[in-house]
């Protein structure tokens, strides 16, 4: 298995510009999830889907942040218009469910370093 | 709420050193618990879990005991290598019972462990 796919795995861009990440769950998982990770806040959930449908999105920061999951392959984070202070690592993790699995693990993606300057 | 807390770090042995991470939990229920490392550049992966009282969680010379009495889950590993200088993050995840927080993990602010040949 290829595990979780994140694209790009880094991005730098200037202040007002819109930023999409992408992410490819490991094929059969039933949950996606959207973390951001930075010194000072650690890591937090952003949002999270089951099935494609978002479930819990209290984490998002404040409106410039959207995330969707047209298909059970496919999700996307959005940031517009980005500011400096959304510079981050993101990463995408996803989750067998736990009725089918019998564990509730998270595998995570690999990360896009975001620089927003 | 659910809150995991772990030690304060940096965390700076010398090889063959043994290691202790401390990790205490807030949770309603029986929570199943975790250990997930982050090396450097990469995105966290799962080192070991526990899901009931009393069991233990090993991989990789690392163990974790649930320990309910105490809210305790404590990562252990006798004899550290400089290859397990990374981050160690604890959480827990509610499971099925969590309802609407099912599959979601909460983390701890990470311990940052440096091993020094």
């Amino acid at each position: 298995d290829a595990g979780v796919i994140q694209s790009p795995r880094h991005e730098v861009t200037e202040m007002g510009q819109e930023v999409t990440l992408r992410c490819k769950p490991i094929s059969g998982h039933d949950y996606l999830f959207w973390y951001r990770q930075t010194m000072m806040r650690g890591l937090e959930l952003l949002i999270y889907f089951n099935n494609n449908v978002p479930i819990d999105d209290s984490g998002m920061p404040e409106d410039r942040f959207s995330a969707k999951m047209p298909n059970a392959s496919f999700s996307t984070l959005k940031i517009q218009p980005s500011e400096p202070r959304d510079s981050a690592v993101y990463f995408c993790a996803s989750s067998p469910s736990i009725l089918a699995s019998g564990t509730d693990t998270q595998y995570f993606g690999p990360g896009t370093r975001l620089t927003v300057l | 709420g659910n809150s995991v807390t772990q030690m304060e770090g940096p965390v700076t042995l010398s090889e063959e050193a043994f290691l202790t991470i401390n990790c205490t939990y807030t949770a309603t229920g029986y929570p199943s618990l975790f250990w997930y490392v982050q090396y450097p550049g990469e995105g966290l992966q799962l080192l070991l879990k526990a899901t009931k009282a009393d069991d233990k969680g090993s991989n990789k010379g690392f163990e974790a005991t649930y320990r309910k009495e105490t809210t305790s889950f404590h990562l252990e590993k006798g004899s550290v290598q400089v290859s397990d200088s990374a981050v160690y993050f604890c959480a827990l995840s509610k499971g099925p019972a969590g309802g609407t927080s099912y599959g979601k993990l909460t983390f701890g602010q990470g311990t940052i462990l440096t091993v020094h040949p």
